[in-house]
């Protein structure tokens, strides 16, 4: 089945450090993969998503790339902000119809003035 | 506004109550979730309707019963609830089944249902 590792938390950072979060996944065939973001005391949201190898997502400063041959799919960003404080889930779902994601646990930054 | 709306927003309710939540969402999608977040663990997919007929039952247990009346509404009943299903409840939209998606559907989220069950 499908899966998705994501390293645990929280990470903490202070302002302007660069962040990594790294995500690795299991599934067959060829998945979407994306960033979702949680906010204190609010839903998800869409971060960022990549649809094929070597596609780049982007958004708000953040990045990941697909990467087939390591099964990755790392968050990145260069500069981080207190306002990035949230819990970030790194997910994919298999092509085709209507999706199900599989999400990781998800990993809490925590960033400092 | 975020295209998905979830009512209500924080719910506590004994656990011989009855109650429901509620999910709108204005995005013209035809495919509708719930997923449950608990503390420490991975979200959960409870259910998946797909133009109105459910395709997904993840082995949820009776107390939860969910509806769909329309593509755009989706509901989840509650009742004899224990307190372990204290939770997140997230609602979530996507294309249908009928769409071709060759980059995989994008899941869209509403802010969610916070239930405490005393």
């Amino acid at each position: 089945g499908n899966s998705v590792t994501q390293m645990e938390g929280p990470v903490t950072l202070s302002e302007e450090a660069f962040l990594t979060i790294n995500c690795t996944y299991t599934a067959t065939g060829y998945p979407s993969l994306f960033w979702y973001v949680q906010y204190p005391g609010e839903g998800l949201q869409l971060l960022l998503k990549a649809t094929k190898a070597d596609d780049k997502g982007s958004n708000k400063g953040f990045e990941a790339t697909y990467r087939k041959e390591t099964t990755s799919f790392h968050l990145e960003k260069g500069s981080v902000q207190v306002s990035d404080s949230a819990v970030y889930f790194c997910a994919l779902s298999d092509r085709g119809g209507y999706s199900t994601l599989t999400f990781g646990k998800g990993t809490m930054l925590l960033v400092s003035p | 506004e975020t295209g998905v709306t979830q009512t209500p927003r924080h719910l506590v309710m004994g656990m011989t109550n009855k109650k429901s939540l509620k999910c709108e969402q204005h995005l013209g999608h035809n495919a509708m979730y719930w997923y449950k977040q608990s503390a420490k663990k991975p979200l959960e997919l409870m259910f998946v309707y797909n133009f109105k007929e459910q395709t997904e039952n993840n082995s949820v247990p009776s107390r939860f019963s969910p509806e769909c009346p329309n593509s755009s509404h989706l509901f989840l009943h509650l009742h004899t609830l224990q307190p372990e299903d204290s939770a997140l409840y997230l609602c979530a939209s996507s294309q249908g089944l009928d769409r071709e998606a060759p980059s995989g559907n994008t899941i869209y989220f509403g802010e969610g249902s916070w239930l405490t069950v005393v």
